[in-house]
């Protein structure tokens, strides 16, 4: 059974601070995903990265995949109360099997 | 172009009642999923198929559950009977290929066993 952790489990922040949330696992993974979930709605996917050290940005979201790809990062610059929700990893093993962290629950206060 | 559909979005039922829920997923997509996710959790995969295949039921409960995607389309899932541990959000998702293509979630099925 892989373990895989993400954290902090929650945050709340100012609005205009940075914050980077982390996804661990002891297991190599051929690929990572990761989604946010708002109230009442499904995760939506915001990337996904596949090659170990992999960074990628989307306007003020950088997301880094560890070079031993078994960790992975969320940087947000100067958070905007838009950025509130549930941030989940979701790595691929090698068998296909996508599996969801439990998530980062984020809380812009503006 | 429509989304994936899921329905009822809430349902309320007594236990030992049996419920079902309803997944119509985006026009061509041959993988659906069907996760349940518990609050403050992740989802967590119950079953996945590939057109009406399922390729992935080891974490489906079978001695209550069961699922169905008869024509490769639109999808059933069922709780017989259902029991207060099965509160939960029940979300579909559908995809162009399997993993690791972007899943598209439905906005899920509350259920909520009294």
């Amino acid at each position: 059974t892989q373990l895989l952790e993400q954290s902090p489990q929650f945050l709340s922040i100012q609005e205009g601070e940075n914050l980077t949330v982390y996804c661990n696992s002891s297991s190599v993974f051929s690929s990572l995903q990761w989604y946010r979930q708002e109230p009442g709605e499904g995760p939506v996917l915001l990337v996904t990265v596949v090659t170990g050290g992999e960074v990628k940005k989307l306007k003020r979201l950088t997301f880094q995949f560890g070079d031993a790809r078994k960790d992975s990062s969320l940087h947000i610059t100067a958070a905007q109360p838009g950025d509130t929700g549930l941030y989940l990893c979701a790595p691929q093993n090698r068998d296909d099997k996508i599996i969801f962290g439990k998530g980062t629950r984020l809380h812009i206060l503006p | 172009e429509a989304g994936v559909v899921q329905s009822p979005r809430y349902k309320i039922i007594e236990k030992k009642q049996p419920v079902a829920f309803w997944c119509n997923p985006i026009s061509g997509h041959n993988t659906l999923y069907w996760y349940l996710q518990n609050l403050g959790q992740g989802p967590e995969l119950l079953i996945r198929y590939e057109n009406e295949e399922a390729v992935d039921d080891s974490q489906l409960p079978k001695d209550r559950f069961s699922a169905e995607r008869l024509k490769g389309v639109d999808s059933t899932l069922k709780i017989q009977p259902a029991e207060l541990g099965d509160s939960a959000v029940y979300l579909c998702a559908s995809s162009f290929r399997g993993a690791p293509g972007e899943q598209f979630f439905g906005p899920g099925t509350r259920l909520t066993v009294l």
